[in-house]
């Protein structure tokens, strides 16, 4: 049983277009993640969510917009794609419930490598 | 804002040397701590984590952590590396507000045979 599960686990990509990276959740969690991690491998986190809420947006082009339909889905659009925006995308969940919300672990999906050409 | 940093950027090692890999933070308050793993390819795996209690804490697959509050640092060890820990190990920090992860730049580890 895959715990967070992300589509398409490789995107190839023109400059310009819009693409969309899907991410699911069988964990039971109700917040929600995605990070960037770029070609030296540093891990940056761009949104997450919370019961279907933001609760943090870093500073990400507007280009970046995060959907999340229900508790168990994070997806995110990617408008007029940028050489930049080459990156592998992660995201990832955990539990707020129990007494210190932050204490809990975050699950990583497997990633998603996006090449923009 | 805190940040967290990893001074060795690429460590090789042969077989059964032991390890250490350093992790530095910068915040002032309470932290939870956690180093990570990527083997090539692969998702991040959670190797331990340091919320409260014993400073010194045991993770998967032999690692193991010390939380030095005064040294602002969480150093990984392990006494005798395997050809299959190469990947990268990543350490990182939450100050406990909105669940965000802090990560280090990685370490790259290469164990040769």
């Amino acid at each position: 049983d895959t715990a967070v599960s992300q589509t398409p686990k490789y995107l190839v990509t023109q400059m310009g277009n819009d693409k969309s990276i899907k991410c699911e959740q069988n964990l039971g969690h109700d917040t929600m993640y995605w990070y960037k991690q770029d070609s030296k491998k540093f891990l940056k986190i761009m949104f997450s969510y919370n019961n279907k809420e933001l609760i943090i947006n870093e500073t990400v082009p507007n280009r970046f917009s995060p959907k999340s339909p229900d508790k168990a889905h994070l997806n995110l659009h990617i408008n007029s794609l940028e050489l930049g925006d080459s990156a592998v995308y992660f995201c990832a969940s955990s539990s707020s419930r129990g007494a210190v919300s932050s204490y809990n672990e975050q699950f990583f999906g497997p990633g998603t490598r996006l090449t923009v050409l | 804002a805190q940040s967290v940093s990893q001074h060795n950027h690429h460590v090789i090692l042969s077989e059964a040397a032991s390890l250490e890999l350093g992790c530095n933070y910068s915040y002032g308050g309470t932290v939870n701590l956690f180093w990570y793993v990527q083997y090539p390819g692969q998702h991040l795996q959670l190797l331990l984590k340091y919320f409260s209690g014993d400073p010194l804490v045991k993770g998967i697959k032999g690692f193991e952590a010390e939380f030095i509050k005064s040294k602002f640092s969480f150093n990984l060890r392990k006494p005798s590396v395997q050809w299959s820990d190469t990947a990268e190990y990543f350490c990182a920090v939450n100050t406990g507000t909105a669940s965000k992860l802090t990560f280090g730049t990685g370490t790259r580890l290469q164990v040769t045979l």
